[in-house]
């Protein structure tokens, strides 16, 4: 079966730390880009950043710049998440999605087609 | 890019039409995706490139669209179809989402 798991999340202070994991099995984890989206209570879905399958490109959403840092390893099948100074607003369920690349006709589309259960990171003292 | 989608919520009878429109601030040709959120679960894709079924999704749901004003149509509400319907742009990063739609029992 396809799936990843988030694990990691919890309850911190403001300006604390947190690394969260997901760990992926039924794919060749290896060949994908991954991502990371979270959904803030009441709120919708954001992307927070994302990973090329050799880790050679990273991208990121503004407002975890030079906070949050995304890494993978490819021989463990898993993605990570370092977030640092975390803030009130950074409270979320935090979901690792898998990037998959669609052919329709002659343009490629990026969606995400697998994702976890989330893992909740709760940022207050 | 942001997207904006309309309306944010509504209800609707089992067997309804509905019709959910989300509109990108900028020229997207047909990079729009459409995703189904139930509390406690996690996102589920629909459709991609604006009016491709994914794998596994009801027939019921289509999209439509190009350019910057989209649709996603469920031709007939099933009692498992109440939930929140997100639309999301994948024509650069950073990728966006919509605000949501929320389809709830009438």
């Amino acid at each position: 079966e396809v799936q990843v798991v988030e694990s990691g999340g919890g309850l911190v202070k403001p300006g604390g730390s947190l690394r969260l994991s997901c760990v992926s099995s039924g794919f060749i984890f290896s060949s994908y880009t991954m991502g990371w989206v979270r959904q803030a209570p009441g709120k919708g879905l954001e992307w927070v950043s994302s990973i090329t399958s050799n880790s050679r490109y990273i991208d990121s959403a503004d407002s975890v710049k030079g906070r949050f840092t995304i890494s993978r390893d490819n021989a463990k099948n898993s993605l990570y998440l370092q977030m640092n100074s975390l803030r009130a607003e950074d409270t979320a369920i935090y979901y690792c999605a898998r990037e998959e690349r669609i052919s329709v006709g002659l343009n490629q589309y990026t969606v995400f087609d697998v994702w976890g259960q989330g893992t909740v990171v709760t940022v207050s003292s | 890019i942001q997207m904006t989608q309309s309306p944010s919520s509504l209800s609707a009878s089992v067997g309804d039409r509905v019709t959910i429109t989300c509109r990108a601030s900028q020229y997207i040709s047909t990079y729009l995706n459409w995703y189904q959120k139930k509390p406690g679960k996690a996102p589920n894709l629909l459709i991609y490139a604006a009016s491709s079924l994914q794998g596994g999704v009801p027939f019921r749901f289509s999209g439509s669209g190009s350019g910057t004003d989209f649709t996603l149509t469920i031709s007939s509400l099933q009692p498992e179809d109440f939930a929140t319907y997100y639309c999301q742009q994948s024509y650069r990063t950073p990728w966006t989402f919509g605000q949501g739609t929320k389809v709830e029992i009438k």
